[in-house]
Protein backbone atom coordinates (compact mmCIF):
# COMPACT_ATOMS: atom_id res chain seq x y z
CA UNK A 1 0.00 0.00 0.00
CA UNK A 2 1.68 3.26 -1.12
CA UNK A 3 1.37 6.03 1.65
CA UNK A 4 2.84 9.60 1.31
CA UNK A 5 4.42 11.90 3.71
CA UNK A 6 4.17 15.52 2.97
CA UNK A 7 6.93 18.04 4.49
CA UNK A 8 7.49 21.52 4.85
CA UNK A 9 6.62 24.95 6.53
CA UNK A 10 3.18 25.56 7.28
CA UNK A 11 3.71 29.44 6.90
CA UNK A 12 4.77 30.92 4.33
CA UNK A 13 5.56 34.58 3.77
CA UNK A 14 3.96 36.95 1.15
CA UNK A 15 6.50 37.41 -1.96
CA UNK A 16 8.65 34.38 -0.68
CA UNK A 17 8.46 31.11 -2.19
CA UNK A 18 6.50 27.70 -0.75
CA UNK A 19 8.76 24.65 -0.65
CA UNK A 20 6.80 21.02 0.33
CA UNK A 21 8.08 17.36 -0.23
CA UNK A 22 6.48 14.68 -0.45
CA UNK A 23 7.90 11.40 0.08
CA UNK A 24 6.53 8.33 -0.72
CA UNK A 25 6.99 4.77 0.91
CA UNK A 26 5.44 1.20 -0.11
CA UNK A 27 6.33 1.83 -3.64
CA UNK A 28 8.84 2.74 -5.87
CA UNK A 29 8.09 6.58 -8.00
CA UNK A 30 10.04 5.07 -10.90
CA UNK A 31 7.07 3.32 -12.26
CA UNK A 32 6.47 4.24 -16.36
CA UNK A 33 2.36 4.31 -15.71
CA UNK A 34 2.66 6.89 -12.93
CA UNK A 35 3.27 10.48 -12.79
CA UNK A 36 3.40 12.44 -9.42
CA UNK A 37 2.23 15.38 -8.53
CA UNK A 38 0.12 17.99 -6.14
CA UNK A 39 -3.29 19.43 -5.90
CA UNK A 40 -4.09 22.42 -3.81
CA UNK A 41 -8.05 23.29 -1.69
CA UNK A 42 -7.98 26.61 -0.64
CA UNK A 43 -10.22 26.18 2.43
CA UNK A 44 -13.81 26.03 1.99
CA UNK A 45 -13.31 25.91 -1.95
CA UNK A 46 -12.64 23.59 -4.79
CA UNK A 47 -10.09 21.24 -5.97
CA UNK A 48 -7.31 22.82 -8.29
CA UNK A 49 -4.44 20.94 -10.01
CA UNK A 50 -1.05 22.37 -9.57
CA UNK A 51 0.85 20.01 -11.78
CA UNK A 52 2.49 16.32 -12.63
CA UNK A 53 6.06 14.92 -12.96
CA UNK A 54 7.15 11.52 -14.38
CA UNK A 55 10.10 9.89 -13.01
CA UNK A 56 12.26 10.89 -16.33
CA UNK A 57 11.63 14.29 -15.51
CA UNK A 58 8.77 14.74 -18.47
CA UNK A 59 6.29 17.36 -16.43
CA UNK A 60 2.57 19.28 -16.92
CA UNK A 61 1.79 22.15 -14.70
CA UNK A 62 -1.66 24.50 -15.11
CA UNK A 63 -1.45 27.06 -16.85
CA UNK A 64 -2.29 29.77 -14.30
CA UNK A 65 0.30 28.50 -12.58
CA UNK A 66 3.02 27.87 -14.84
CA UNK A 67 4.93 30.75 -14.11
CA UNK A 68 5.34 30.21 -10.52
CA UNK A 69 5.71 26.54 -10.37
CA UNK A 70 8.23 24.22 -10.42
CA UNK A 71 8.10 20.08 -9.72
CA UNK A 72 11.16 18.02 -9.41
CA UNK A 73 11.73 14.11 -9.03
CA UNK A 74 14.57 12.56 -6.80
CA UNK A 75 14.19 8.94 -7.23
CA UNK A 76 17.19 8.12 -5.17
CA UNK A 77 15.16 9.60 -2.08
CA UNK A 78 11.80 8.44 -3.73
CA UNK A 79 10.68 11.82 -3.42
CA UNK A 80 9.42 15.00 -5.54
CA UNK A 81 8.75 18.66 -4.42
CA UNK A 82 6.86 21.31 -4.99
CA UNK A 83 7.98 24.59 -5.49
CA UNK A 84 6.02 27.97 -5.55
CA UNK A 85 7.21 31.72 -6.08
CA UNK A 86 6.10 34.86 -4.97
CA UNK A 87 3.03 33.57 -3.00
CA UNK A 88 0.46 35.84 -1.81
CA UNK A 89 -2.66 34.85 0.39
CA UNK A 90 -4.92 33.30 -2.43
CA UNK A 91 -1.56 30.61 -2.07
CA UNK A 92 -3.46 29.63 1.26
CA UNK A 93 -4.77 26.32 0.59
CA UNK A 94 -3.82 22.53 2.03
CA UNK A 95 -1.86 21.04 -0.31
CA UNK A 96 -1.62 17.45 -1.54
CA UNK A 97 0.57 15.18 -2.96
CA UNK A 98 -0.82 12.39 -5.12
CA UNK A 99 -0.49 9.80 -7.82
CA UNK A 100 -1.15 10.02 -11.59
CA UNK A 101 -2.48 7.00 -13.01
CA UNK A 102 -1.98 7.84 -16.75
CA UNK A 103 -1.55 4.74 -18.74
CA UNK A 104 -3.86 1.60 -20.33
CA UNK A 105 -4.23 1.11 -16.21
CA UNK A 106 -6.37 4.43 -16.25
CA UNK A 107 -6.25 8.28 -16.27
CA UNK A 108 -6.91 9.53 -12.42
CA UNK A 109 -5.22 10.12 -9.20
CA UNK A 110 -5.31 6.98 -7.29
CA UNK A 111 -3.44 8.40 -4.16
CA UNK A 112 -3.43 11.26 -2.15
CA UNK A 113 -1.56 12.40 0.90
CA UNK A 114 -3.52 13.08 4.00
CA UNK A 115 -2.93 16.66 3.03
CA UNK A 116 -0.96 19.70 4.79
CA UNK A 117 -2.52 23.38 5.18
CA UNK A 118 0.41 26.24 4.29
CA UNK A 119 -0.76 29.44 5.35
CA UNK A 120 0.28 32.56 3.25
CA UNK A 121 0.78 35.50 5.86
CA UNK A 122 3.25 37.84 7.24
CA UNK B 1 -10.28 27.75 -18.93
CA UNK B 2 -12.80 27.68 -16.70
CA UNK B 3 -13.75 25.19 -14.18
CA UNK B 4 -16.60 22.12 -14.74
CA UNK B 5 -19.64 22.85 -13.86
CA UNK B 6 -21.36 21.39 -10.91
CA UNK B 7 -24.76 21.79 -8.77
CA UNK B 8 -23.16 23.18 -5.49
CA UNK B 9 -25.76 20.79 -3.44
CA UNK B 10 -28.08 17.96 -3.95
CA UNK B 11 -29.92 15.48 -1.54
CA UNK B 12 -31.94 12.19 -1.54
CA UNK B 13 -33.19 9.90 1.48
CA UNK B 14 -31.56 6.74 2.36
CA UNK B 15 -32.10 3.89 -0.25
CA UNK B 16 -32.96 6.51 -2.76
CA UNK B 17 -30.46 7.70 -6.03
CA UNK B 18 -29.01 10.51 -7.07
CA UNK B 19 -27.19 11.96 -9.73
CA UNK B 20 -25.04 14.84 -9.78
CA UNK B 21 -24.15 16.09 -13.34
CA UNK B 22 -20.63 17.41 -14.49
CA UNK B 23 -20.92 20.29 -17.49
CA UNK B 24 -17.73 21.01 -19.39
CA UNK B 25 -17.04 22.21 -23.31
CA UNK B 26 -16.02 20.32 -26.27
CA UNK B 27 -12.72 20.76 -25.40
CA UNK B 28 -12.79 18.63 -22.13
CA UNK B 29 -15.42 16.05 -21.28
CA UNK B 30 -16.79 16.23 -24.72
CA UNK B 31 -13.59 15.41 -26.09
CA UNK B 32 -11.96 12.87 -23.86
CA UNK B 33 -13.24 9.73 -21.99
CA UNK B 34 -11.24 10.68 -18.99
CA UNK B 35 -13.59 12.05 -16.44
CA UNK B 36 -12.73 11.08 -12.74
CA UNK B 37 -14.76 11.68 -9.94
CA UNK B 38 -13.56 11.82 -6.11
CA UNK B 39 -15.55 11.54 -2.88
CA UNK B 40 -14.04 13.94 0.11
CA UNK B 41 -15.09 13.89 3.78
CA UNK B 42 -14.48 17.00 5.54
CA UNK B 43 -11.11 16.70 6.47
CA UNK B 44 -10.18 14.34 4.51
CA UNK B 45 -8.00 13.37 1.48
CA UNK B 46 -10.24 13.06 -1.79
CA UNK B 47 -10.82 9.34 -2.82
CA UNK B 48 -11.43 8.49 -6.36
CA UNK B 49 -14.18 6.61 -7.15
CA UNK B 50 -14.91 7.08 -11.11
CA UNK B 51 -12.57 6.78 -13.63
CA UNK B 52 -12.51 7.39 -17.42
CA UNK B 53 -16.36 8.09 -17.27
CA UNK B 54 -17.39 4.84 -16.17
CA UNK B 55 -14.92 2.33 -14.43
CA UNK B 56 -14.79 1.77 -10.30
CA UNK B 57 -11.01 1.43 -8.91
CA UNK B 58 -11.12 -1.88 -7.32
CA UNK B 59 -13.16 -1.67 -3.52
CA UNK B 60 -15.55 0.99 -4.77
CA UNK B 61 -19.26 0.16 -3.92
CA UNK B 62 -20.70 -0.80 -7.53
CA UNK B 63 -23.65 1.78 -6.11
CA UNK B 64 -21.50 4.40 -7.91
CA UNK B 65 -22.04 4.74 -11.57
CA UNK B 66 -20.62 7.30 -14.01
CA UNK B 67 -21.92 8.04 -17.81
CA UNK B 68 -21.84 10.97 -20.32
CA UNK B 69 -23.61 12.17 -23.37
CA UNK B 70 -22.21 14.83 -25.01
CA UNK B 71 -20.28 17.86 -22.84
CA UNK B 72 -21.74 16.40 -19.44
CA UNK B 73 -20.69 13.47 -17.53
CA UNK B 74 -22.80 12.07 -14.55
CA UNK B 75 -22.29 10.44 -11.13
CA UNK B 76 -24.85 8.25 -10.08
CA UNK B 77 -25.23 6.70 -6.53
CA UNK B 78 -28.19 4.13 -5.91
CA UNK B 79 -29.43 3.09 -2.83
CA UNK B 80 -27.86 6.04 -0.66
CA UNK B 81 -26.47 5.75 2.32
CA UNK B 82 -25.40 8.13 5.13
CA UNK B 83 -21.87 7.57 5.40
CA UNK B 84 -22.05 8.69 1.08
CA UNK B 85 -22.65 12.32 2.71
CA UNK B 86 -19.83 14.12 1.15
CA UNK B 87 -17.99 16.60 -1.18
CA UNK B 88 -18.02 15.35 -5.01
CA UNK B 89 -15.75 16.75 -7.54
CA UNK B 90 -15.35 15.92 -11.08
CA UNK B 91 -12.35 15.89 -13.09
CA UNK B 92 -11.48 15.96 -16.95
CA UNK B 93 -8.70 16.18 -19.08
CA UNK B 94 -8.54 18.70 -21.27
CA UNK B 95 -5.81 18.91 -23.53
CA UNK B 96 -2.49 19.00 -23.44
CA UNK B 97 -2.56 23.02 -22.97
CA UNK B 98 -4.87 23.14 -19.90
CA UNK B 99 -4.51 19.31 -19.09
CA UNK B 100 -6.93 18.93 -16.47
CA UNK B 101 -9.93 20.61 -14.92
CA UNK B 102 -12.04 20.28 -11.75
CA UNK B 103 -15.49 20.63 -10.98
CA UNK B 104 -16.70 23.63 -8.25
CA UNK B 105 -17.72 20.42 -6.16
CA UNK B 106 -21.29 19.43 -4.99
CA UNK B 107 -22.13 18.58 -1.22
CA UNK B 108 -24.28 15.82 -0.98
CA UNK B 109 -26.53 15.87 1.77
CA UNK B 110 -28.45 12.28 2.96
CA UNK B 111 -31.82 13.18 4.84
Amino acid sequence: QLQFQESGPGLAEPSETLSLTCTVSGGSISGSSYYWGWIRQPPGKGLEWIGTIHYSGSNSYNPSLKSRVTISVDTSKNQFSLRLTSVTAADTAVYYCMRHVDSTLGYYFDYWGQGTLVTVSS
Amino acid sequence: QSALTQPASVSGSPGQSITISCTGTSSDVGSYQLVSWYQQHPGKAPKAMIYEGSKRPSGVSNRFSGSKSGNTASLTISGLQAEDEADYYCCSYAGSSTFVLFGGGTKLTVL
